[in-house]
């Protein structure tokens, strides 16, 4: 099966400008999330839809980033302005699993992409 | 919110040695525990993953171990090969979202 697709790979912006990530998750999967990967570190989620509702967005920064769901398939993430902490690599993943049903799946991650703020 | 711990952050090891990775985890309701690889560039694989109601899984060379009384799981590789390098994450979930750990860098010298 074909993975999750993410774009650009790469993007250098420099800092108060705006920028957008897409991401194709594995068909038929319901569940998308969006992380945050900052060098060094595990991880860290920022938005989770389930079909193209919203599940939980309790970490993600409102104030500069937000993320939708078209159609329950395709995914953006922008961040505007982005400031030099926000620096990292941006994965979009996506789960079999439903929240709601209380199912636990791992994920298939997309390649991500790397984010430097100037 | 439940709060991962894993080590050693960095591990070196020469081919055909074994590996192990432990991780603790804070909240006694997570239920499922997935381990992820990352090689460099790319996005986390998932490799093994162990729900609470089994004490350990076998994958080949690869095993989990969880001990649900001490809150703590083991990865454990054997007959480690070059291309086992990369950065391996516990994670700890439950009814919410699985919480990574901060990662631990496995190196193998042929």
């Amino acid at each position: 099966e074909a993975g999750v697709a993410q774009s650009p790979r790469y993007k250098i912006i420099e800092k108060r400008q705006s920028v957008a990530f897409w991401c194709n998750p594995i068909s038929g999967h319901a569940t998308l999330y969006w992380y945050q990967q900052i060098l060094g570190q595990g991880p860290k989620l920022l938005i989770q839809f389930q079909n193209n509702g919203v599940v939980d967005d309790s970490q993600l920064p409102k104030d500069r980033f937000s993320a939708e769901r078209l159609k329950g398939v395709d995914s953006t993430l922008k961040i505007q302005p982005a400031k030099l902490e926000d620096s990292a690599v941006y994965l979009c993943a996506s789960s079999l699993g439903r929240r709601d049903r209380g199912q636990n799946y791992g994920y298939t991650f997309g390649s991500g992409t790397r984010l430097t703020v100037v | 919110g439940e709060n991962v711990e894993q080590h050693p952050s960095t591990l070196s090891v020469q081919e055909g040695d074994s590996a192990v990775i432990k991780c603790t985890y804070s909240d006694s309701a997570s239920n499922y525990f997935p381990w992820y690889k990352q090689e460099l560039g790319k996005g986390p694989q998932l490799i093994i993953d162990i729900r609470s109601n089994v004490g350990e899984k076998k994958d080949q060379r690869i095993a989990v171990t969880l001990n649900k009384t001490a809150k703590h799981f083991s990865l454990h590789i054997t007959e480690t090969q070059p291309e086992d390098s990369a950065v391996y994450f516990c994670a700890a979930g439950g009814s919410y979202i699985p919480t990574f750990g901060r990662g631990t860098s496995l190196i193998v010298h042929p």
